[in-house]
């Protein structure tokens, strides 16, 4: 089974450009949730999708925002970028929910730099 | 945004010396799961805990549930150079609050 694809893997954008991330779940898999993860605040939720519908949201800005398509894939969007958005951007896949008890499985991220 | 802590936040061992990290939760979990990240990758899920109390073990990894299900440990025996990475507990909470967040992490070196 192939596993969890992020495009691009890398991306440098200016202050108030906007940027989208794709994230190709695993086969099978309904669910995807994104992460941003910065040396000093960790791996922050930002929201997940299941089945085409935002199940929850992080504590982000609304300058985030995402979507995802009837076969799973989902992408996230970016706008106005700041100088602290500048992050590795993360999508894991699960077949269920987020929060139930299945594993995550992740994506290699995209790292995104902001100047 | 919410964060569950664990400590230490850093840990610099010899190759063969033992290293545990911990895994606070304010809230009763209903489960909790652990995961690793070598630098430069991504988290990789590494075992589930369930169960009040319970053991679990993966080769020179023991996982510890606490009995009232709000801490867990990750202990390693005889560290090894590929033991390095960052480790993350992700408390999964009886509610909705702790549904998607990870621990702030524990980064282990392996010094050779």
């Amino acid at each position: 089974k192939a596993g969890v694809t992020q495009t691009p893997r890398y991306l440098i954008k200016t202050r108030g450009q906007q940027v989208t991330l794709s994230c190709s779940p695993i086969s099978g898999h309904r669910s995807v949730s994104w992460y941003q993860q910065t040396p000093g605040q960790g791996l922050q939720f930002l929201f997940e999708y299941f089945s085409e519908t935002q199940r929850n949201k992080g504590n982000f800005p609304g300058r985030f925002s995402g979507r995802q398509f009837s076969n799973s894939r989902s992408e996230m969007n970016v706008s106005t970028l700041e100088l602290g958005d500048s992050a590795l951007y993360l999508c894991a896949s699960s077949p269920d929910s987020g929060g139930g008890n299945s594993p995550l499985h992740f994506g290699n991220g995209t790292r995104l730099t902001v100047t | 945004g919410q964060q569950v802590m664990q400590i230490p936040q850093y840990q610099h061992v010899q190759e063969g010396e033992d290293f545990t990290t911990y895994c606070n939760s304010s809230t009763t979990l209903s489960n909790i799961q652990w995961y690793k990240q070598r630098p430069g990758g991504h988290p990789v899920f590494l075992i589930q805990l369930v169960k009040s109390g319970e053991v679990k073990k993966q080769k020179r990894l023991t996982f510890q549930f606490g009995e009232a299900k709000k801490n867990s440990s990750l202990h390693i025996t005889a560290t090894q150079t590929t033991d390095v990475g960052t480790y993350f507990c992700a408390p999964r909470g009886t509610s909705g609050t702790y549904k998607y967040i990870f621990g702030t992490g524990t980064r282990l070196k392996v010094l050779a």
